[in-house]
């Protein structure tokens, strides 16, 4: 079993709708979690970081932690064809820049204007 | 903030040959990152090098095949040795800078035929 697990998609939507990228990992000393996304040709850029259970949100992004089912999500509100790209989950056992990640396979979503 | 430059962007080598990857920081930085992505594969960590001290490979990953360079606090180089078709895939650097984050390069594509 993958530390991390991801649905790679593809994942198509239109323009406006609520977009929920999940992963799923096995490793509980996992304490802190990111969501990239990744342009094409891009390296990745971070999106939203979050320690422990809990929910984060950002403008329209929304990030969940839940670490007794060891499950976390992101989502979109109101998607724009500006989304469009891969985006990878990442976890850490330790907190601060310094320290290995652990990431998704990456989920790659297309917004339809 | 941290901007980083890779040399080269992409590159097509014959199998048997090396390649040398160049990552360059606009700020001083402790830690770099060496990551591989394959396609349908998770970004996954090669080795964390640090100034003035030999690298940290990750499982899997050993130095006669990717030795790496940590000369200064702002640039890093690592390298493909004998190469085969396996090491197609993309090579990102990444630095943490600030208090959680880590930046990554745009990447080198590389391809072994």
């Amino acid at each position: 079993q993958k530390e991390v697990e991801q649905d790679p998609g593809p994942l198509s939507v239109p323009e406006g709708a609520i977009v929920s990228l999940n992963c799923t990992y096995s490793n509980s000393a996992f304490q802190y979690f990111m969501w990239y996304r990744q342009y094409s040709r891009k390296g990745p850029e971070l999106l939203m970081y979050t320690y422990s259970s809990g929910n984060k949100e950002d403008g329209r992004f929304t990030a969940q932690v839940d670490k007794s089912s060891k499950y976390i999500s992101l989502f979109i509100r109101d998607s724009q064809p500006s989304d469009s790209a891969t985006y990878l989950c990442a976890m850490s056992e330790s907190g601060g820049s310094n320290y290995k990640l652990t990431f998704g396979k990456g989920t790659l979503l297309t917004v339809n204007p | 903030s941290a901007v980083i430059s890779q040399k080269p962007s992409r590159d097509i080598c014959q199998r048997g040959t090396s390649l040398t990857i160049q990552c360059q920081v606009d700020s001083q930085v402790t830690m770099m990152f060496w990551y591989r992505q394959q396609p349908g594969q998770s970004l996954t960590l090669i080795a964390t090098a640090n100034q003035g001290s030999e690298a940290t490979y990750e499982s899997g990953f050993v130095i006669d095949k990717f030795p790496i360079s940590r000369p200064n606090l702002t640039f890093s180089t690592l390298t493909v040795s004998n190469m085969s078709p396996e090491d197609s895939s993309i090579y990102l650097c990444s630095v943490g800078a600030g208090d959680y984050e880590q930046y990554f390069g745009p990447g080198t594509r590389l391809t072994v035929t």
